[in-house]
């Protein structure tokens, strides 16, 4: 079945900075998502981004469909944006990625 | 909308019990998912449907674990007997259709532990 992996695992940042996430998958899909699961567990939709660019305030995500990546970006991050980071991909069902740890301290 | 309703959104239970998971997923949407979700081994599909009609349940860990989509407003998760390594958070979600654009909205889970 087709792999979908995160990176970095885990991501540490002082409030303010930037950081950027990747998820690279292994065959091509119909369409992505990213999810942010915040500290109490709820899965909260951020961008469904079969291909090229949105942006959603501070957030921003790129899909690259033929090279098989997409990027989330989060600029000026704050401490409420601590989660985990989830992209899943749609094939003939919904495929989580490995997932991404980010704590924002003040 | 409500959102996609799930409960109980806490079980404890013993081992060899019983256990019913049970979500609403939200009005019109076609795809219903479950999930479980570990730290060893983060979010899995378990099992999903479509149209009420299960599509693909090849995530089911064992024959203890059953899903049923009685119509399209409800489906349930059933765990029989229930075991210490299904301690679990539990998901679901529900998709208007399949395609481009779409998106998969999730409920808040049911935390699960068995002692």
């Amino acid at each position: 079945g087709i792999q979908v992996e995160q990176s970095p695992p885990d991501l540490i940042l002082q409030e303010g900075a930037n950081s950027t996430l990747r998820c690279n998958f292994s065959d091509s899909v119909n369409n992505l998502q990213w999810f942010h699961q915040n500290p109490w567990g709820q899965l909260i939709n951020l961008f469904y981004i079969p291909s090229g660019t949105k942006q959603n305030g501070r957030l921003s995500a790129t899909t690259v469909a033929t090279e098989r990546y997409s990027l989330l970006y989060i600029s000026s991050s704050q401490t409420t944006d601590s989660g985990v980071y989830f992209c899943a991909v749609h094939t003939d069902k919904l495929i989580f990625g490995t997932g991404t740890r980010l704590q924002v301290f003040p | 909308d409500a959102g996609v309703i799930q409960s109980p959104r806490h079980e404890v239970t013993e081992m060899g019990q019983e256990v019913t998971l049970r979500c609403k997923p939200i009005s019109g949407h076609d795809y219903l998912f479950w999930y479980r979700q570990t730290m060893m081994r983060g979010l899995e599909l378990l099992i999903y449907f479509n149209n009420n009609v299960p599509i693909d349940d090849s995530g089911m860990p064992e024959d203890r674990f059953s899903a049923k989509m009685p119509n399209a407003s409800f489906s349930t998760l059933k765990i029989q007997p229930s075991e210490p390594r299904d301690s679990a958070v539990y998901f679901c979600a529900s998709n208007p259709w399949w395609g481009e654009n779409t998106e998969a909205f999730f409920g808040q889970g049911t935390r699960l532990t068995v002692v």
